[in-house]
């Protein structure tokens, strides 16, 4: 039972390479999320998809882009890697479209030198 | 600027004491979701209060939602080093949008 599954684990990138984290889940979910996690700063939206063929910004959209390929699978694109993406980045999906509970990947660390 | 806001940001007790944890917006959301988080994993769900009002209680963690539903408040009695992670609170906006608070970590000590 796979849930929710984020690739890579572990990235370390050069100021303004580019890279697309892999986002993809099992649960026949509707909405998904891409969020990054900051020491202190919690959790931030970056950019969700309430369901297939729709996605929206989030609080802190800038820097990068999202694609939901199909209902199973959200990426999440830095075209321009600058050290403030350094972060903990966690994917995200939920059932239906209010009030449910979000279902988490194991995160990706990111770092950008 | 984060929408929600926890406190304290960081709290060590000891075994057997009582603590809360406070999660506070001047926005109001459909819904109010806390989650506690382990090192290296994703966040997990504790408990979603949708009323202005409610009290919900999972064993010994009791969840309040404010009247105006604009804050949150989780109460631990009697913490044990299992209750020892990050708690998250969370918002809930129509369109099924979630906004994390800035986390509250808590240690405790046997």
């Amino acid at each position: 039972n796979a849930g929710v599954t984020q690739t890579p684990k572990f990235q370390v990138l050069k100021t303004g390479q580019s890279m697309t984290l892999q986002c993809a889940q099992d649960m026949n979910h509707n909405s998904m999320y891409w969020y990054r996690q900051d020491p202190g700063m919690g959790l931030r939206l970056i950019y969700y998809s309430a369901s297939e063929g729709t996605t929206d910004k989030g609080e802190v959209p800038n820097g990068y882009n999202v694609s939901r390929l199909n209902k199973r699978e959200f990426s999440l694109r830095l075209e321009s890697a600058a050290p403030s993406q350094t972060s903990v980045y966690f994917c995200a999906s939920s059932p239906r479209r209010t009030n449910e509970k979000l279902f988490f990947g194991s995160g990706t660390q990111l770092s950008v030198l | 600027t984060q929408l929600l806001e926890q406190s304290p940001q960081f709290l060590s007790i000891q075994e057997g004491e009582n603590l809360t944890v406070y999660c506070n917006s001047s926005s109001v959301f459909s819904s109010l979701q806390w989650y506690r988080q382990e090192p290296g994993e994703g966040p997990v769900l504790l408990v979603t209060v949708v009323t202005g009002g409610e009290v919900k209680k999972l064993k010994r963690l009791t969840f309040q939602f404010g009247d105006a539903r604009k804050d949150s408040s989780l109460h631990i009695t009697a913490a044990q080093p299992g209750d020892t992670g990050l708690y998250l609170c969370a918002g809930g906006y129509t369109g099924n949008q979630f906004y994390f608070g800035t986390g509250t970590s808590l240690t405790v000590i046997p």
